[in-house]
């Protein structure tokens, strides 16, 4: 069974561009939550999309935004890029997002420069 | 609002030796409890979990005991090898707070032969 796919695995972009991430949840998985991690601030929890839903949002601004298709695979865009996104950008999916193993995938590492 | 407090890192010991990383939380709810690891290069795993008071999650020689009188989930590991070297994050997941779940700021570990 095939794990949670992301891509890219790598980005470096400058600021002011936009970027878009991908993520192929585990088969039968319908609840894909987004995570940022740096240094910094740890990781920290983006948004999470069920059934083509946004369930739950963090405390990121509007720059950051999601969704989610038909078949459970899942997006986020950054618009504006700062410098300050430089993480990486984890991606986990659940069959339904409640109280349950969350499996994750290997991230896309994003620069910005 | 929630919170989960680590001890900070490195953590170095010698094959062999016993591990402690200790975890405190604050949750508004009643939290389920989770240890996940993070090896070099990958995303996240789930290591083990406990939903309610006194459960005890166990998995590779790993344990924790949810303790509510102590708001606690200690990780412990009797004797460590060399490839348990990773970084280990504590998290709760609250249903008051949408089931996002809530990291603690990471744990390094380098175990030495």
């Amino acid at each position: 069974k095939a794990g949670v796919t992301q891509t890219p695995r790598y980005l470096i972009k400058t600021r002011g561009q936009q970027v878009t991430l991908s993520c192929s949840p585990i088969s039968g998985h319908r609840s894909v939550s987004w995570y940022q991690q740096t240094p910094g601030q740890g990781l920290q929890f983006l948004f999470e999309y069920f059934s083509e839903t946004q369930r739950n949002k963090g405390n990121f601004p509007g720059r950051f935004s999601g969704r989610q298709f038909s078949n459970s695979r899942s997006e986020m865009n950054v618009s504006t890029l700062e410098l300050g996104d430089s993480a990486l950008y984890l991606c986990a999916s659940s069959k339904t997002g409640l109280n349950e193993k969350l499996f994750f995938g290997s991230g896309t590492q994003l620069s910005v420069l | 609002g929630n919170s989960v407090t680590q001890m900070e890192g490195p953590v170095t010991l010698s094959e062999e030796a016993f591990l402690t990383i200790n975890c405190t939380y604050t949750a508004t709810g009643y939290p389920s409890l989770f240890w996940y690891v993070q090896y070099p290069g990958e995303g996240l795993q789930l290591l083990l979990k406990a939903t309610k008071a006194d459960d005890k999650g166990s998995n590779k020689g790993f344990e924790a005991t949810y303790r509510k009188e102590t708001t606690s989930f200690h990780l412990e590991k009797g004797s460590v090898q060399v490839s348990d070297s990773a970084v280990y994050f504590c998290a709760l997941s609250d249903q008051a707070a949408g089931n996002k779940l809530t990291f603690g700021g990471g744990t390094r570990v380098l175990v030495k032969p």
